[in-house]
């Protein structure tokens, strides 16, 4: 069954660094998303991308943020100055057209130090 | 108003017994209502959803009941299994986009 993967698993990072999270939706999926999850609270919504462009963004995904889909497989989300507050299980997730059904990915936990 | 609000937070329910969780919302708009389930570790998977066109939902063991006056549904989990022990989040899509608003969060453990 297709599914959709991220990579890395785990990712650690120092304050200020810049990540680039990878993720590859199922093949003839059209809608891309990313959400985060702090450690044993809720899955909160970031960004959702289609044709080529973002379609939602929420106020957690600020100027820090930006999302990419540099190839026909690949759509990454980069945090180009990281906090201590990024820290958290970022999960990507894709959609068939015409359906709202999101399948997500396992995550890449983001560890800032 | 975006919010989605589950109880409760934790369940314990013996093998066999019936695990029931309740979610609730205000936004009238919202009108796609999955439920995903979390094993430790891993990402959220789709369990079952309904729309609110219909009151009930059933997928093996699982069903959803839906009450679009109170604005309420909740997942049961018939024959409840120690495998079936995770963390289950409900959620919800308004018809003008794609966004998940997720509830809190509820870590069924089942003993056996």
């Amino acid at each position: 069954e297709p599914e959709v993967t991220q990579t890395p698993s785990h990712q650690v990072t120092q304050m200020g660094q810049e990540v680039i999270l990878r993720c590859v939706p199922i093949s003839n999926h059209l809608y891309f998303y990313w959400y985060r999850q702090i450690l044993g609270q809720k899955v909160e919504f970031l960004v959702s991308f289609y044709n080529n462009e973002i379609s939602e963004k929420s106020e957690i995904f600020d100027d820090q943020f930006s999302v990419e889909r540099p190839d026909g497989s690949n759509f990454t989300l980069k945090i180009r100055s990281t906090k201590l507050e990024d820290s958290a299980m970022y999960f990507c997730a894709s959609s068939p057209p015409g359906n709202n059904e999101q399948f997500f990915g396992p995550g890449t936990r983001l560890t800032v130090l | 108003q975006q919010q989605v609000k589950q109880s409760p937070q934790s369940l314990i329910v013996q093998k066999g017994g019936i695990s029931i969780i309740n979610c609730a919302y205000e936004n009238t708009a919202f009108d796609y209502f999955p439920w995903y389930q979390q094993f430790p570790g891993k990402g959220p998977a789709l369990l079952i959803a309904i729309r609110p066109d219909v009151s009930e939902k059933k997928e093996g063991r699982f069903t959803i009941s839906f009450n679009k006056s109170a604005k309420q549904f909740s997942l049961h989990i018939m024959d409840s299994q120690p495998g079936d022990s995770a963390t289950y989040f409900c959620a919800a899509i308004n018809n003008a986009g794609n966004m998940l608003t997720f509830g809190g969060g509820t870590r069924l453990m089942v003993k056996p």
